[in-house]
């Protein structure tokens, strides 16, 4: 079956500093989306890639779907406080009405 | 306002007592889905349904039923709760529309639930 792998688990920056999270899947992939939970929250969704090579961008967030469309990845730049929180990347494969969630990257941001 | 709404936020059962929560959308979206979320291993799916009277397991759905017998509505039932069904679940609804892609997924406030 599909799987996805979301790494870093957890990752600790100083506001000002940049972050990456990078979504890896087994299988080629027909879209991933992107979500983002604050603690005590709800999965929110950010974006949805579909071609290969793709890359769309949200003020200081980059999202970017590989050439082969087997990973992904989303680039914080310059993160804030208001940037904490857990990053899912969630994937289809094929024609899969299934939508596969990674395990997720908390991100801690501190002053 | 759009909106997935579940019931209950909260609740503390004792094993082997029947329980529902309930999910209802207002968006009139055709997928519905129950996910459930444990630390370390993200969002899991439970089950899911395309349409009404269409329902289809997701990963882990062994000890849940579920039913969409109307558009709105997706309620997951626990038969016979187990402390290891303890978990935060959440609904998620979303448009639909032609395979393979589902489209931005809208997530309840959840149901953290505690099996003892």
């Amino acid at each position: 079956g599909q799987q996805v792998m979301q790494i870093p688990q957890y990752q600790h920056v100083q506001e000002g500093e940049d972050f990456t999270t990078y979504c890896n899947s087994s299988t080629t992939l027909s879209n991933i989306q992107w979500y983002k939970q604050r603690p005590g929250g709800h999965p929110v969704f950010l974006i949805q890639l579909v071609k290969s090579g793709e890359v769309k961008k949200q003020k200081r967030l980059t999202f970017q779907f590989g050439e082969a469309k087997k990973n992904s990845s989303l680039h914080i730049t310059a993160t804030q406080t208001t940037d904490v929180g857990t990053y899912f990347c969630a994937t289809q494969a094929g024609t899969a009405s299934k939508l596969t969630f990674g395990t997720g990257t908390r991100l801690q941001v501190t002053l | 306002e759009a909106q997935v709404t579940q019931n209950p936020r909260y609740l503390i059962t004792v094993t082997g007592k029947k329980l529902t929560v309930t999910c209802s959308q207002n968006m009139n979206h055709e997928y519905m889905s129950w996910y459930r979320q444990d630390p370390g291993l993200g969002l899991r799916q439970i089950y899911y349904s395309m349409n009404v009277e269409v329902t289809d397991k997701g990963d882990v759905p062994e000890g849940y039923k579920v039913s969409r017998k109307e558009k709105r509505n997706f309620p997951l039932i626990l038969e016979s709760p187990s402390p290891n069904q303890t978990s935060l679940y959440f609904c998620a609804s979303s448009l639909g529309g032609v395979y393979p892609v589902t489209g931005e997924l809208f997530f309840g406030e959840g149901s953290r639930l505690t099996v003892l």
